[in-house]
């Protein structure tokens, strides 16, 4: 399975974009790219996720380099209540097993 | 549309004791996932059911554990004479068919073994 790499931790201000990035030097060309985030003591929640072009929804914006070996989950504002654990996920096309790692522990501060 | 739901949201057994985790997945969908997150950890995928059949358990233990998605009701995670270390968030996630889509998780069970 091929594996993402992503920072521990991130901080923000409140009402400024956040830009999250994630590495995945070994992704194939049928991963699918997934973001998930967990707030505290819930369970994830679907973020977006994209394969090739760059994707947007209410939510985010997902930009993919033109290689597909980096991507980058953008927030446009962050709020109080973004702050989560978010998760990069490679998932192959026609596959349904998430690997989650550790993901980036975003903090967002007032 | 009501998303995953699952319950109970807490679980307290003694050492010994069976464990029983319930997950209705969303309206239209026809596979549930169950993951296992242990304290500071990410998920671990556990096993894949579609109605009336197991598709995969790689990640299931060996002993004690078992899941099953019948024709009616709800999908079951059972965990027979549990242990501590049975201690964990319990999520079920849910999808339709097409496998390319995004699976939806429910807010889980954190199961606490005494």
């Amino acid at each position: 399975d091929a594996k993402t790499t992503q920072p521990n931790s991130m901080e923000s201000n409140e009402e400024e974009p956040v830009h999250l990035p994630c590495n995945h030097s070994t992704i194939s060309g049928t991963d699918y790219i997934h973001w998930y985030r967990q707030l505290p003591s819930q369970g994830p929640e679907y973020v977006i996720h994209g394969l090739t072009s760059n994707v947007n929804n209410r939510m985010a914006s997902l930009a993919i380099a033109e290689d597909r070996k980096s991507s980058t989950l953008i927030l446009h504002r962050a709020t109080l209540r973004d702050a989560a654990v978010y998760y990069c996920i490679l998932r192959p096309s026609g596959t349904y097993k998430y690997i989650f790692g550790t993901g980036t522990r975003l903090k967002v501060l007032a | 549309n009501a998303g995953v739901m699952q319950n109970p949201r807490h679980l307290v057994r003694r050492r010994g004791q069976e464990a029983r985790l319930r997950c209705s997945p969303m309206k239209g969908h026809s596979h549930v996932y169950w993951y296992r997150q242990l304290p500071e950890e990410g998920l671990k995928f556990m096993v894949y059911l579609q109605k009336e059949n197991i598709i995969d358990e790689s990640g299931m233990p060996k002993e004690r554990f078992s899941a099953e998605f019948p024709k009616e009701g709800p999908s079951i995670l059972r965990i027979q004479q549990v242990v501590r270390g049975d201690s964990a968030a319990y999520f079920c996630a849910s999808s339709p068919r097409d496998l390319n889509t995004e699976a939806f998780f429910g807010q889980g069970t954190r199961l606490t073994v005494v």
